[in-house]
């Protein structure tokens, strides 16, 4: 019962480094959100997907650009990583665009930029 | 006004008392309410939803939605040191896609 996993775990990047972050939910549900958890911050929404084949920005969205890959697979890319990107990512789905429903996390990304 | 507030704790409350943990949030069309339990260098686990104005019990949790003062809070009966977490507040805002925002958590410590 996998539910939502991501990948890598833990990762240390170079500024100016790219990579992907992926996410993948085995629960069959319609929208799938990437946020980022700094101290103090709390959750922050940086993208997310209503359904397969549409994305929007969240809150904090510059610096990184996502790709709903089919309705399992939603990816989080830094182009050119920056230390303020530095943050522990946390994959989300649930399971309508518009209903009351919950999100469940995957276990998180732990990203360093040096 | 942030979204949704919570304080920041920590919360401390000896093995066995109750708990309890309270939100505000500002937007007054909020339809669906939402705590979460997060362990150091854990991610977010759901352990309580309430949608209507009231209380909603579940085994040692009751959440309770006063949504004319746009509150909620969660009560936790016979805290045990497992309790000790961090919990976080999420609010669906009335927005048509399902938005969701988050406080930023109390920290709850359970002392035995």
């Amino acid at each position: 019962n996998a539910g939502v996993t991501q990948t890598p775990k833990f990762q240390v990047l170079k500024t100016g480094q790219s990579m992907t972050l992926q996410c993948a939910q085995d629960m069959n549900h319609n929208s799938m959100y990437w946020y980022r958890q700094d101290p103090g911050m709390g959750l922050r929404l940086i993208y997310y997907s209503a359904s397969e084949g549409t994305t929007d920005k969240g809150e904090v969205p510059n610096g990184y650009n996502v790709s709903r890959l089919n309705k399992r697979e939603f990816s989080l890319r830094l182009e050119s990583a920056a230390p303020s990107q530095t943050s522990v990512y946390f994959c989300a789905s649930s399971s309508s665009g518009t209903g009351a429903q919950p999100q469940h996390f995957g276990d998180g990304t732990r990203l360093s930029i040096l | 006004q942030k979204e949704v507030e919570q304080n920041s704790g920590p919360l401390s409350v000896p093995e066995g008392a109750i708990a309890s943990l309270n939100c505000t949030y500002s937007d007054r069309g909020s339809q669906s309410f939402f705590w979460y339990r997060q362990y150091s260098g854990k991610s977010p686990e759901l352990i309580m939803s309430i949608y209507s104005n009231g209380d909603k019990e579940d085994g040692r949790f009751t959440a309770q939605l006063n949504k004319a003062s746009q509150y909620v809070s969660l009560l936790i009966r016979d805290s045990q040191p497992s309790d000790s977490a961090t919990y976080l507040c999420a609010v669906r805002n009335s927005g048509g896609y399902q938005k969701v925002t988050f406080g930023t958590g109390t920290k709850l410590q359970v002392i035995p």
